[in-house]
């Protein structure tokens, strides 16, 4: 079965400086990997994702991710970081059968 | 586009009770799933439905949770009896058929089992 970890349970950034939410994952076939945000009292809102082609994908709020398939990774990234992107964000994996495993979430905090 | 729509959004209730929870999934979309989301976790896929078959049902604990599709649109997930460790947020999901859409989340039910 797939699975997804991230190993970092908070990530700590100035504003304006580049933030990364680190993911790994291991799936057998192809990964379709998906990154998720998850703002206090509010649903879990789409970012992006990677099915295939370019390994950086871009996504909503200015986000990217980048696939790494030597690695195994698909890390979150953002040039430059603003107080507002404090929030849980989530990595995701889902495999052949369409089911989908989520991470147990990294906090980002964004200090002005 | 309305999105997904869940109710209700809070519960607490006494253990040994039993709850329901109802799902109304964004039009056309042939896929739902239910997440038991634990204070401090990730999701956890519980059931996933295509259109009103049940496509993986692995988590869910059978022995006290049930769903159900009927006729492939809204969805009740039901815990019956309540323990204190299904105190959680259930989240509903959903998505068009293929592997490679996102899925689109409702706001979630808080259950406090007391």
């Amino acid at each position: 079965a797939q699975s997804v970890a991230q190993p970092e349970d908070q990530v700590n950034v100035a504003e304006g400086n580049p933030l990364t939410v680190k993911c790994t994952y291991s799936v057998s076939g192809n990964p379709y990997l998906f990154w998720y945000v998850q703002y206090p009292n509010r649903g879990l809102q789409f970012l992006l994702k990677y099915i295939t082609g370019d390994n950086l994908v871009k996504g909503s709020y200015g986000f990217e991710a980048e696939f790494n398939k030597s690695q195994t990774s698909f890390h979150l990234k953002k040039p430059s970081a603003l107080v507002s992107d404090s929030a849980l964000y989530f990595c995701a994996v889902r495999g052949n059968n369409n089911d989908m495993r989520f991470g147990a979430g990294t906090r980002l905090t964004v200090k002005p | 586009e309305a999105g997904v729509a869940q109710s209700p959004r809070y519960k607490i209730i006494e253990k040994r009770q039993s709850v329901a929870f109802w799902c109304n999934p964004i039009s056309g979309h042939a896929t739902l799933y239910w997440y038991q989301q634990i204070l401090g976790q990730g999701p956890k896929l519980l059931i996933q439905f295509q259109n009103n078959g049940v496509v993986d049902d692995s988590q869910l604990p059978k022995d006290r949770f049930s769903a159900e599709r009927l006729k492939g649109v809204d969805s009740t997930l039901k815990i019956q009896p309540a323990k204190l460790e299904d105190s959680a947020v259930y989240l509903c999901a959903s998505s068009y058929l293929t592997t490679v859409n996102e899925q689109f989340f409702g706001p979630g039910t808080r259950l406090t089992v007391l």
